[in-house]
């Protein structure tokens, strides 16, 4: 079980849009950054998000990230075939002094 | 542009033996001031753990469920780091991942290895 909760799966057609939520509590979320990650199959994790809604280069503006409390959200507008993947969200904990994943949320599109 | 490469045996002994795998940085140095380097790892259809993290001059973070086993390394002058994970279960079986963030330690992981597949199995 993650400190970091999301859901196992989500699911949306082509062009919606789909939001994947992360909960945490005050000492991870509430008091650090967030990160979001898309791993596609059989491939490692590339970075989709940085410092809650930062996106790097080359990532497109499709996708957003936002935070609230102890909650972030990572919003995929306009969703494509290719963005069938795993996602997770990531953040350090002052607690237990770490860098802690959530449980990742499959993304299928339809 | 910095690459990541990881090496190591694809297949170790359980409890007698210690994992460990070695990470090679290309396209930049690893006593980059602005550069931690660290460890993930994903067991086969599960989810990734932060197994720990490194910094050039030595000073280590670990994970606290894995710091009694873990040992992670560098040496500037292979400009590798390394990991050693001791009495290791067939629950260690995992790709493991390299990774570099910055320039805090609180950073994202922005450049991954390709992961190497370790079995733990008699």
């Amino acid at each position: 079980q993650s400190v970091l909760t999301q859901p196992p799966s989500a699911s949306g057609t082509p062009g919606q849009r789909v939001t994947i939520s992360c909960s945490g509590s005050s000492s991870n979320i509430g008091s650090n950054y967030v990160y979001w990650y898309q791993q596609l199959p059989g491939t490692a994790p590339k970075l989709l998000i940085y410092r809650n809604n930062q996106r790097p280069s080359g990532v497109p503006d499709r996708f957003s990230g936002s935070k609230s409390g102890t909650s972030v959200s990572l919003a995929i507008s306009g969703l494509r075939s290719e963005d069938e993947a795993d996602y997770y969200c990531a953040a350090w904990d002052d607690s237990l002094s770490g860098r802690l994943f959530g449980g990742g949320t499959k993304l299928t599109v339809l | 542009q910095l690459q990541l490469q990881e090496s190591g045996p694809g297949l170790v002994k359980p409890s007698e033996e210690t994992l460990s795998l070695t990470c090679t940085v290309s396209g930049g140095s690893i006593s980059s001031t602005t550069h931690y380097w660290g460890w993930i790892r994903q067991p086969p259809g599960k989810g990734l753990e932060w197994i720990g993290s490194i910094y050039y001059t030595g000073n280590t973070y670990y994970n606290p469920s894995l710091k009694s086993r873990v040992t992670i390394s560098v040496d500037t002058s292979k400009n590798h780091f390394s990991l050693k994970m001791s009495s290791v279960t067939a629950a260690d079986t995992a790709v493991y991942y390299c990774a570099t963030n910055g320039p805090t330690l609180y950073d994202a992981f922005d450049i991954w290895g390709q992961g190497t597949m370790v079995t733990v199995s008699s």
